[in-house]
């Protein structure tokens, strides 16, 4: 077990609706990283915070956006949803800013199917 | 921004062959360079990694080296075993970035028994 907690596991909605992806952090770890894998791709970087506040942002949609509570939990939302939205979403946290000096911790992911 | 390539896409090897999986990257200021494996329906999990101060790290079967100048790194697996089947993703992060990982496209590994 990482101590990286996601929900929920799996997630069925329909096209156009929205949905809330949900991420607590390892204990101690004050950054969380969102990360898209479709099926048979890599791990795509959407976006990172830290303590709060946005950091890094990659390939995420305009459709997409994500926070960080104060309790440190993090949100991933994601609206207006197609189908190629359909992919594993993963949380990852780490103790600092970055991840060289504190390695990176998956969570288990949420599979969200868009029908 | 980082671009890290990685090869095979593909490896099928026999139990107790060694395996071998490169990947270069584009950053030359990268210094952190981790290896994460992905079992099916898992989540990927750091098996090893190697920082830009050292050209070679072992961790029992699993081994990591890395030529700066040629700007690759590759993981070596010996007496593979059918558990080290999985999905193995390279991914290098660079000195001044705001810390995230970029990831190869894995190479998903068989081993046969």
């Amino acid at each position: 077990d990482s101590g990286v907690t996601q929900t929920p596991k799996h997630l069925i909605t329909a096209t156009g609706q929205r949905v809330t992806l949900r991420c607590s952090p390892r204990s101690g770890d004050l950054s969380v990283y969102w990360y898209q894998q479709s099926l048979d791709q890599g791990l795509q970087f959407l976006i990172q915070y830290y303590n709060g506040e946005e950091r890094a942002k990659g390939n995420i949609l305009e459709r997409f956006s994500a926070q960080q509570f104060p309790d440190l939990h993090s949100e991933l939302n994601l609206s207006s949803l197609e189908l190629g939205d359909s992919a594993l979403y993963f949380c990852a946290s780490s103790t600092g800013q970055g991840v060289r000096n504190s390695p990176l911790h998956f969570g288990n992911g949420t599979r969200l199917t868009v029908t | 921004g980082e671009n890290v390539e990685q090869h095979p896409s593909t490896l099928s090897v026999q139990e107790g062959d060694s395996a071998v999986i490169k990947c270069t990257y584009s950053d030359s200021a990268s210094n952190y360079f981790p290896w994460y494996k992905q079992e099916l329906g898992k989540r990927p999990q750091l098996i090893i990694d190697i920082r830009s101060n050292v050209g070679e790290k072992k961790d029992q079967r699993i081994a990591v080296t890395l030529n700066k100048t040629a700007k690759h790194f590759s993981l070596h697996i010996t007496e593979t075993q059918p558990e080290d089947s999985a999905v193995y993703f390279c991914a290098a992060i660079a000195e001044g970035s705001q810390g995230n990982l970029i990831f190869g496209k894995g190479t998903k590994l068989s081993v046969k028994p």
